[in-house]
């Protein structure tokens, strides 16, 4: 079966420190990967998806960039957090295939104080 | 995508069937309607998806109107456990998630 790994659940940092978020994802091969974003009390923002290695689309430019290293890695980045950075975040897989579901990760709680 | 429109908050009582409504009056012919929830500090979970079709699972059922422009999510007998947000979307079934958009969704409320 396929599962979604992602770390750390929770994380405080000071404004202007780096970030680095990770997601792997286990069972499956080439799935499209997903970050969102989302902030307190609100619905969810996508921030980033890739369909393969290297291959990154972002849909809000930001203070965020996304890289995809290993086919089932996706790693969210940032070299200096702002305070609007806190939120929570998740990532996400689907298959490359019509009609397919979006599986979520548990998420990180990331705080910028 | 087709933007829906769903009541911010509803209350349903411990066993009793919750029915939370989902407008989509603009649906298109190839948009499917989907169904996530989030309890709170967690990751969304899939319920369930369809076209036009009623659909049901061991979770839910989708009753999609004849005209598509509405649908509700039914929970036959819900449980405390079944406190959450829970989103209606609808999208073109292609084989891209980036048009998963979820709106702010509609706070269900199971009370004892």
């Amino acid at each position: 079966s396929q599962t979604i790994h992602q770390w750390p659940a929770t994380l405080v940092q000071p404004v202007g420190s780096p970030l680095s978020l990770e997601c792997t994802v286990e069972g499956t091969s080439n799935p499209n990967l997903y970050w969102y974003r989302q902030a307190a009390g609100r619905g969810l923002q996508l921030l980033f998806y890739s369909v393969g290695i290297g291959q990154i689309s972002s849909e809000v430019p930001q203070n965020l960039s996304a890289s995809r290293p290993q086919d089932r890695q996706f790693i969210l980045s940032s070299k200096k957090l702002l305070l609007s950075d806190s939120g929570f975040y998740l990532c996400a897989w689907s298959r490359g295939r019509v009609n397919e579901k979006l599986f979520f990760g548990s998420g990180t709680q990331l705080s910028v104080l | 995508d087709a933007k829906t429109t769903q009541p911010t908050s509803m209350d349903c009582a411990e066993g009793r069937a919750a029915n939370l409504p989902c407008n989509h009056s603009t649906i298109s012919g190839n948009e499917y309607v989907y169904w996530y929830r989030q309890i709170h500090s967690q990751g969304p979970q899939y319920i369930i998806h369809g076209l036009k079709n009623n659909e049901t699972n061991e979770m839910a059922s989708l009753i999609i109107t004849e005209d598509r422009k509405s649908s509700t999510l039914i929970l036959p007998h819900a449980t405390l456990r079944d406190t959450a947000v829970y989103y209606c979307i609808v999208r073109v079934g292609d084989n891209y998630g980036q048009n998963f958009v979820f709106g702010p969704g509609t706070r269900l409320s199971v009370l004892p």
